[in-house]
């Protein structure tokens, strides 16, 4: 167990809907990140908080926004989501930003859109 | 910008056989390089991270990865693998500065087969 937990497991939904997965970092970590693990694209980095602000950008689509809140938990939300978007989105959580502090990563949420 | 470059997509091994994954990154500033490991359903898992100093990393379950700047290269070995080591690998890198610092840009992933 990483310590970082994401919630739900697994979401099913319909073309054009919205939803929002939900991380919660290690006790103490300070930074969360957002990836994105497709079959065609691999795995990608989309965006990144740091205490509450967003600190870098990725290949995030702007259909997606995310935030993170004064608790420092983590919402990504997908919007008009197409069949495309059905991916593992990964949430992952460091003390600070950087590569010298070790990223530990959620189980993940599997995004089906039907 | 970088990227990453794993140069097999599928590596089957025997039990007890050493193994190499091997990965290739390209980069225009310093980096730091990782190796993380994806068991089935899992997550992703650190096994070990170049940062600076001994070109040789050793990491968990008796990885080793070995950084050679002029070939930008940083392949991952372990010298006797178990069939609990089937998995998926994942070389990536970070910058060590500015934006780049803390985001991961991965490469495709290696699939490691034990056969018993």
């Amino acid at each position: 167990d990483s310590g970082v937990t994401q919630t739900p497991k697994h979401l099913i939904t319909a073309t054009g809907q919205r939803v929002t997965l939900r991380c919660s970092p290690r006790s103490g970590d300070l930074s969360v990140y957002w990836y994105q693990q497709s079959l065609d694209q691999g795995l990608q980095f989309l965006i990144q908080y740091y205490n509450g602000e967003e600190r870098a950008k990725g290949n995030i689509l702007e259909r997606f926004s995310a935030q993170q809140f004064p608790d420092l938990h983590s919402e990504l939300n997908l919007s008009s989501l197409e069949l495309g978007d059905s991916a593992l989105y990964f949430c992952a959580s460091s003390v600070v930003p950087g590569g010298d502090y070790e990223a530990f990563f959620g189980q993940g949420t599997r995004l089906t859109v039907v | 910008a970088q990227s990453v470059t794993q140069l097999d997509s599928q590596v089957p091994v025997f039990e007890e056989a050493p193994v190499e994954l091997r990965c290739n990154y390209s980069s225009s500033v310093s980096v730091y390089l990782f190796w993380y490991v994806q068991y089935p359903n899992q997550g992703l898992q650190l096994l070990l991270k170049y940062l600076s100093g001994s070109t040789l990393v050793k990491g968990i379950n008796g990885f080793e990865a070995e950084f050679n700047k002029s070939q930008t290269s940083f392949h991952l070995r372990k010298p006797s693998v178990h069939i609990s080591d089937t998995a998926e690998y994942f070389c990536a890198v970070s910058g060590t500065g500015g934006t780049s610092y803390g985001k991961l840009t991965f490469g495709q992933g290696t699939i490691l087969t034990v056969h018993p």
